[in-house]
C-alpha cells in the first residue's frame, strides 16, 4: 500500500449524473494531484494542489471540478461527463515543496465508465 | 477521423532471465527521472529514480541507466519473476518545475514460466 486511498474504485455514471471521486493520503504530504489515464495514452496531469491551493489546471474542461479541503483530502466532482471521459482517474501526493523535484505516490485509481 | 492511440510495446521474457525496458525522452532540460510499475487494477508504484548527475543507479534487483547524450533511459530487472509482470513507464521532470512530470506510454512486461 502506498498510503494513498481512493474511493470508489469503480464508478458507472450517465452523462447527466453528478458524482464525486475521493482521495485521501496518510503520508503527511502537502501536495496532491489528479491524473487521467486513458487506454493507450500516457498519464495526463489534470490538477495540482499545494497546501490546499490549486497551483495547476492543465486545461481541464469545467465538467471536472476539483476540491481540496485540507492537505490530506482531494475530491474530483464530476458533472455532465462525456463517454470519452471514461478512464482511470488517479490521485497522487508528494511532499509539496514545489520547486524541488519530488516523488509522487499514487493511489489505486477510480475506474470510471460514462454511458 | 478518430486519432490513433499509442501502441503499448510488449516485452516477453522467460522467468529467471534479465529484462531491459527502454524509454526515450525528448526534453534535453529534463534532469530527474522515475520508473514506475503498474500492475493490473492498481496505481503506479515507484520503483527507482535517478538524477542527471548520475548515469547509473542500482536498487534491489533493478538498475536504471541514463544516457543524456541520446536522451535514453533504461530499466534493468535481474532474474525476472512472475510478480514483475506489469506495465512499466518512465517519468521525466525539468528542474524548476518539480511537480510537472511527463510520463512515457509504458511497456508491458510479460514473464513466461
Amino acid at each position: 500500500e502506498t498510503g494513498v486511498t481512493q474511493t470508489p474504485r469503480h464508478l458507472v455514471m450517465g452523462m447527466t449524473n453528478k458524482k464525486s471521486l475521493k482521495c485521501e493520503q496518510h503520508l503527511g504530504h502537502n501536495a496532491m494531484y489528479w491524473y487521467k489515464q486513458s487506454a493507450k495514452k500516457p498519464l495526463e496531469l489534470m490538477f495540482v494542489y499545494n497546501f490546499k491551493e490549486q497551483t495547476e489546471n492543465n486545461s481541464v474542461p469545467s465538467r471536472f471540478s476539483p476540491e481540496c479541503p485540507n492537505s490530506s483530502h482531494l475530491f474530483l466532482h464530476l458533472h455532465t461527463l462525456q463517454p470519452e471521459d471514461s478512464a482511470l482517474y488517479l490521485c497522487a501526493s508528494s511532499r509539496g515543496q514545489g520547486y524541488v523535484q519530488e516523488t509522487q505516490y499514487f493511489g489505486p485509481g477510480t475506474r470510471l465508465l460514462v454511458l | 477521423g478518430e486519432s490513433v492511440g499509442l501502441h503499448l510495446p510488449t516485452l516477453s521474457v522467460q522467468e529467471g532471465d534479465n529484462s531491459i525496458i527502454n524509454c526515450a525522452y525528448s526534453n534535453s532540460a529534463s534532469d530527474y527521472f522515475i520508473w514506475y510499475k503498474q500492475e493490473s487494477g492498481k496505481g503506479p508504484q515507484f520503483i527507482i529514480d535517478i538524477r542527471s548527475n548520475m548515469d547509473k543507479r542500482q536498487g534491489q534487483r533493478v538498475t536504471v541507466l541514463l544516457n543524456k547524450t541520446v536522451k535514453h533511459l533504461s530499466l534493468q530487472i535481474a532474474a525476472t519473476q512472475p510478480g514483475d509482470s506489469a506495465v512499466y513507464f518512465c517519468a521525466e521532470n525539468e528542474e524548476g518545475d518539480g511537480q510537472n512530470f511527463v510520463f512515457g506510454p509504458g511497456t508491458r512486461l510479460s514473464v513466461l514460466p
